[in-house]
């Protein structure tokens, strides 16, 4: 079955510090990756997807992050956060074979101090 | 850009009403879903469409049902409101297409208070 895990539930971290969010998966079938996030009071949206190809996968707002097959993670980092980056950020992993549904992870709150 | 429009930001309802949450979409997406998302829980699936008439449960149905007689339209039905339902609800629709396959988009969220 599949399944994601994000370990931290919140995040601290100062403006323009790095930032790393962690997600693992777990996954029977070909493995199809997101990150959504989330600002206050609003639905999600996309940051950025891995499907196939280059490892590295790079989204809006400079966020980028990495599949790590052997490791079973799929890391989201930026390398200087923004105050406007604070909010809440969900990994998710496509719900099983010939399946369009998806399973979120419990989400990661990034709260960024100026 | 593609729109989800859900017809409600706020909801206040009391215990036994029945509750309907509207969801539209305009880009002629064939998927619809209907997550709720609870602190430390992340989003669970309520139900799934994936074409007009058509629906599937999700990973907690139980209390809910689904409506979907138009393709760009679907709402979530709580016969019965409870204590335990106060919740945000949030509306996602994706397309068949192979290109955007899986991604899904969503609506601003229904937050939900029943008393």
């Amino acid at each position: 079955a599949q399944s994601v895990t994000q370990l931290d539930s919140q995040v601290p971290v100062f403006e323009e510090a790095p930032v790393e969010l962690r997600c693992n998966y777990s996954s029977s079938v070909s493995v199809y990756l997101f990150w959504y996030v989330q600002y206050p009071n609003q639905g999600l949206q996309l940051l950025l997807k891995y499907l196939s190809g280059s490892t590295l996968v790079k989204g809006i707002n400079g966020f980028e992050a990495e599949f790590n097959k052997s490791q079973t993670s799929f890391h989201l980092r930026k390398p200087s956060v923004h105050i406007s980056d604070t909010a809440e950020y969900f990994c998710a992993v496509v719900g099983g074979r010939n399946t369009d549904k998806l399973i979120f992870g419990t989400g990661t709150r990034l709260q960024v101090f100026p | 850009d593609v729109k989800v429009t859900q017809s409600s930001r706020y909801l206040v309802k009391r215990t036994g009403e029945k509750v309907f949450l509207e969801c539209v979409q305009d880009m002629d997406h064939e998927n619809m879903f209907w997550y709720r998302q609870d602190p430390g829980l992340g989003l669970r699936l309520i139900y799934f469409s994936y074409d007009v008439k058509m629906k599937e449960k999700g990973d907690i149905p139980e209390g809910y049902s689904v409506s979907r007689e138009k393709k760009e339209r679907f709402s979530l039905i709580l016969e019965s409101a409870s204590t335990n339902q106060t919740s945000m609800y949030l509306c996602a629709s994706n397309p068949l297409a192979r290109e955007k396959k899986n991604i899904q988009y969503f609506g601003a969220g229904t937050r939900l208070s029943v008393l």
